[in-house]
C-alpha cells in the first residue's frame, strides 16, 4: 500500500483566498506530481518534480505553483483562489527510473476543493 | 491523434461476463503501461502494468500488450458488481511521466 498523504480531503474557501494544498510521501520517491481533475473528466498534469528544487510545469497550464524542498513534501499554492479552481486535485509519486515498474504512481487520497 | 486513447464508454456487462477494455497509443508514449481502476469521487488505484508484448495475468484481470498495433487491452473475467468504475489506460513516457486516455467507465449489472 502506498504511503503517501494529502491534507485537507475537503476544502470550502472564499474568492480571493490564498491557498496551500499539501501532498507527503514516505516511500523516499524521487519524483512527484500533481493532477488536476474534474468530475467525470480526464487526469491532467498540472506540475511535477524530479526531485528536491527541481519543479515542471505540466501538460495543463494552472496558476497554482509548487515547490519541493524536502524530498517527501511537495506542497501546491493557489495565492488567489478562483471559482474556476474548483476541481479535485491529485498528488502522486513514483521512484526514479527508466521504463519499468519504477514508473508506477501511487495516488494521495485527492483534495477537493470549491472555490465560492 | 492523442498520446493515449481508450474506446468510447460506457461499457455495460452482466455479472460474470467478461469485460473488454481497449487503449491505443501513439509513438511519443514508451513501452510501459498501465491500468488503473477509479471509483467514484475516489483517487486512482493500480490494477496491473505491462511492459512485455503479449499477455499478463493477475486473478481475473489479464492485460495484453501488441506493440506492433501500439494497443493495450485489459479484461476482467467473471466480473462483479465491485468491477463498476472507471479504469483509465496510461502509457509512460521517457522520463518518468504518464499520459493518461480518458477513462472508460464500466457497469456491471447483476
Amino acid at each position: 500500500e502506498a504511503d503517501i498523504y494529502q491534507t485537507p480531503r475537503y476544502l470550502v474557501i472564499g474568492t480571493g483566498k490564498k491557498i496551500t494544498l499539501e501532498c507527503s510521501q514516505t516511500m523516499g520517491h524521487d519524483k512527484m506530481y500533481w493532477y488536476q481533475q474534474d468530475p467525470g473528466m480526464e487526469l491532467h498534469l498540472i506540475h511535477y518534480s524530479y526531485g528536491v528544487n527541481s519543479t515542471e510545469k505540466g501538460d495543463l497550464s494552472s496558476e497554482s505553483t509548487v515547490s519541493r524542498i524536502r524530498t517527501e513534501h511537495f506542497p501546491l499554492t493557489l495565492e488567489s483562489a478562483r471559482p474556476s479552481h474548483t476541481s479535485q486535485y491529485l498528488c502522486a509519486s513514483s521512484e526514479s527510473g527508466g521504463l519499468s515498474a519504477k514508473n508506477i504512481q501511487y495516488f494521495g487520497a485527492g483534495t477537493r476543493l470549491s472555490v465560492l | 491523434q492523442k498520446e493515449v486513447e481508450q474506446n468510447s464508454g460506457p461499457l455495460s456487462v452482466p455479472e460474470g461476463a467478461i469485460a473488454s477494455l481497449n487503449c491505443t497509443y501513439s509513438d511519443r508514449v514508451s513501452q510501459s503501461f498501465f491500468w488503473y481502476r477509479q471509483y467514484s469521487g475516489k483517487s486512482p488505484e493500480l490494477i496491473m502494468s505491462i511492459y512485455s508484448n503479449g499477455d499478463k495475468e493477475d486473478g481475473r484481470f489479464t492485460a495484453q500488450l501488441n506493440k506492433a498495433s501500439q494497443y493495450v487491452s485489459l479484461l476482467i473475467r467473471d466480473s462483479q458488481p465491485s468491477d463498476s468504475a472507471t479504469y483509465l489506460c496510461a502509457g509512460g513516457t521517457s522520463y518518468g511521466k504518464l499520459t493518461f486516455g480518458q477513462g472508460t467507465i464500466l457497469t456491471v449489472h447483476p
